[in-house]
């Protein structure tokens, strides 16, 4: 089944506790998105990538880490977690580098607590 | 910079019909729509592109205006099953290169009985 898995679903963690969130598509898409969903502000997008070792920055990548080092996989990496990054969090993937012409498949999310 | 909906929030009766709008102050190449549904993930509806070409859902029907960065999606005959949270989302084209794909807050729909 065509899918994009994100781990874990639910996290709670506290202050300055590195962790990291997985993103996995079996879909050979090149393009994948990071986005965290906040009440009232919609989703926004952290960080995307458009290949391969090929990564750049959203609307709000501060505190936030990347890496791209194989195609099916994008974690992201929150290196010192603030309370500020609670929020529901969105991996997405897209075929072709270029999203403009093609539509996203989003993972289930992962809902971040950090006390 | 973020698309801007209106309205906000639509409460329909099933059999209603509903227009959701979504415009933008920089110029658009693609416009597309998102629903979401409460504690669910953002699903693909469709895909406005220049010069008139369309991808996506077929019971469900969009414009694109090129010349005024804007899109409507219209909701027709309404069913429980539209009710969701309904997002516009476009391509902030950085350096002629980036792609940072900018949704709108979205606009909440809900179809009664």
């Amino acid at each position: 089944e065509a899918q994009v898995t994100q781990n874990p679903r639910y996290l709670i963690t506290v202050t300055g506790k590195k962790l990291t969130v997985t993103c996995s598509q079996n879909m050979n898409h090149e393009y994948m998105s990071w986005y965290r969903q906040d009440p009232g502000l919609g989703l926004r997008q952290i960080y995307y990538s458009m290949n391969v070792e090929v990564t750049d920055k959203g609307d709000v990548p501060e505190g936030y880490k990347v890496s791209r080092k194989e195609k099916r996989n994008f974690p992201l990496i929150l290196e010192s977690p603030s309370p500020n990054q609670t929020s529901l969090y969105f991996c997405a993937s897209s075929y072709g580098r270029v999203v403009t012409y093609n539509e996203q498949f989003f993972g289930p999310g992962t809902r971040l607590t950090v006390l | 910079q973020q698309p801007v909906q209106s309205p906000q929030a639509v409460i329909l009766r099933e059999g209603e019909d509903a227009v959701i709008n979504c415009s933008s102050s920089k110029a658009l190449y693609s416009v597309h729509w998102y629903r979401q549904k409460h504690g669910e993930a953002p699903v693909f509806l469709m895909i406005l592109l220049k010069g008139g070409e369309q991808k996506g859902h077929e019971k469900i029907s969009a414009s694109f205006n090129e010349k005024k960065q804007q899109s409507s999606l219209y909701l027709t005959a309404s069913q429980l099953s539209y009710s969701g949270t309904y997002f516009c989302g476009t391509v902030d084209i950085r350096d002629n290169y980036g792609q940072n794909f900018v949704f709108g807050p979205g606009t909440r729909l809900s179809v009664l009985p």
